[in-house]
């Protein structure tokens, strides 16, 4: 698959659990991006990677930590979530801060 | 930080009628206006843009028109089509500054095209 890819695509976890969000970008870009898409609000950025550089880490609580070991691979680790946490995280692309974002699929994540 | 907000929440049209959607801003810095379209379970798209050097920007059947001093931007749409039918965003980043690359969303518009 081309683009921005994600996985899985969908995630049931406990709250105890400790599980992990994979994507994948395979445009040769160099800013990667964490959002996360809760119904009826508004898409929330959470990290910004920069030339594998976290650049903005916008108040995010500590039960979600992202990883960037190379330009293609966003991780986000998630640990003993809440239900509130439940919605849909996206993950973005572009070829440099400030350009075009193109999305991933998503990962719908279930929070029990 | 930057604050955006999108109006209508939703939006009712006849196939073949014209849709607007609006945006405000609050960072004057802000210089980049993407639109996004996301289908019913699909990734949000890109469909057009605007940077602020220019006022206006078409294509096809889509049209952005921004106005700085005021701060806004709309998303104009001729000839609506049923497919047209997804929830539309607007945000706003801009190249310099603490909100460089970083966009900021508005709270989305479902827009529904009746046949």
């Amino acid at each position: 698959e081309t683009g921005v890819t994600q996985t899985p695509r969908h995630l049931v976890m406990g709250m105890t659990n400790k599980k992990s969000l994979k994507c994948e970008q395979h445009l040769g870009h160099n800013a990667m991006y964490w959002y996360k898409q809760s119904a009826k609000k508004p898409l929330e950025l959470m990290f910004v990677y920069s030339l594998e550089e976290r650049v903005e880490n916008n108040s995010v609580p500590s039960r979600f930590s992202p990883e960037c070991p190379n330009s293609s691979h966003l991780f986000l680790h998630l640990h003993t979530l809440q239900p509130e946490d439940s919605a849909l995280y996206l993950c973005a692309s572009s070829h440099d801060l400030g350009n075009e974002q193109f999305f991933g699929p998503g990962t719908r994540l279930t929070v029990l | 930080g930057e604050n955006v907000e999108q109006h209508p929440s939703t939006l009712s049209v006849q196939e073949g009628d014209s849709a607007v959607i609006k945006c405000t801003y609050s960072d004057s810095a802000s210089n980049y206006f993407p639109w996004y379209k996301q289908e019913l379970g699909k990734r949000p798209q890109l469909i057009i843009d605007i940077r602020s050097n220019v006022g206006e920007k078409k294509d096809q059947r889509i049209a952005v028109t921004l106005n700085k001093t005021a701060k806004h931007f709309s998303l104009h749409i001729t000839e609506t089509q049923p497919e047209d039918s997804a929830v539309y965003f607007c945000a706003a980043s801009s190249d310099g500054g603490t909100s460089y690359g970083k966009l900021t969303f508005g709270q989305g518009t479902i827009l529904t095209v009746h046949p």
